[in-house]
């Protein structure tokens, strides 16, 4: 399977621990963005990066989160001191250097669930 | 504020019989509209889209009409499968920009 794979699929933690998060893009696929899906809503953006270079982030990333994408390949999306609102689905979604930026690839998603 | 919203939260179609699911909108700024589908356990995937320049979209059994008077969209699925059962995202992409903004989705279920 060639698509856009995120790993663990399902995270449970304790408040205040950190937690992290990889997302494998499908491969040549230079954007890649973070979403959060919280129950009943769609998914809210996050962040993109477009090969290493991260070029945007939502109010919603507090100080607490960060991503990276070190050589543009695979990214990490940690969350540090983890509160229970963080509890939601978290998605990855890329997209190809000459596609029309809507049309996002997204991965299955890791549910964090904060206890 | 949600720029992009969807009022029906749920919606069951009879096999056969025309689909249609809603969208609103309030940024005028928005370049495309877009139709996400999206199956239990998967993530979402593209299913159709719209320029802002654009009035209707057709692909297949999926057509996808704008209304910019009322800053309104549809989607129409006809005829309306089994497999068509899943929750729709209506979405928006602003103009320059690279995040694409969601609804809260649509549950469509499909009777026999």
């Amino acid at each position: 399977d060639t698509g856009v794979s995120q790993d663990p699929r399902h995270k449970i933690t304790k408040r205040g621990q950190n937690v992290t998060f990889r997302c494998d893009p499908i491969s040549e696929h230079n954007r890649l963005y973070w979403y959060r899906q919280t129950l009943g809503q769609g998914p809210e953006f996050l962040t993109y990066f477009q090969n290493e270079a991260q070029l945007e982030k939502s109010r919603l990333l507090s100080d607490r989160f960060s991503a990276e994408r070190p050589k543009g390949s695979f990214s990490t999306l940690e969350i540090q001191r983890t509160e229970q609102g963080d509890s939601a689905m978290y998605l990855c979604a890329t997209s190809p250097r000459s596609g029309k930026g809507y049309e996002q690839y997204f991965g299955p998603g890791t549910r964090l669930t904060v206890t | 504020d949600q720029q992009v919203k969807q009022n029906s939260p749920s919606l069951s179609v009879q096999e056969g019989r025309i689909s249609i699911l809603n969208c609103d909108y309030t940024n005028s700024m928005f370049d495309y509209f877009l139709w996400y589908k999206k199956y239990p356990a998967e993530g979402p995937t593209f299913l159709i889209s719209i320029s802002s320049i654009k009035d209707k979209n057709e692909d297949g059994r999926f057509t996808v009409f704008l209304n910019k008077s009322a800053k309104h969209l549809s989607l129409h699925i006809v005829p309306s499968q089994p497999g068509d059962s899943a929750v729709y995202f209506c979405a928006a992409l602003p103009a320059s920009a690279s995040k694409i903004i969601f609804g809260s989705g649509t549950r469509l279920s499909i009777r026999p």
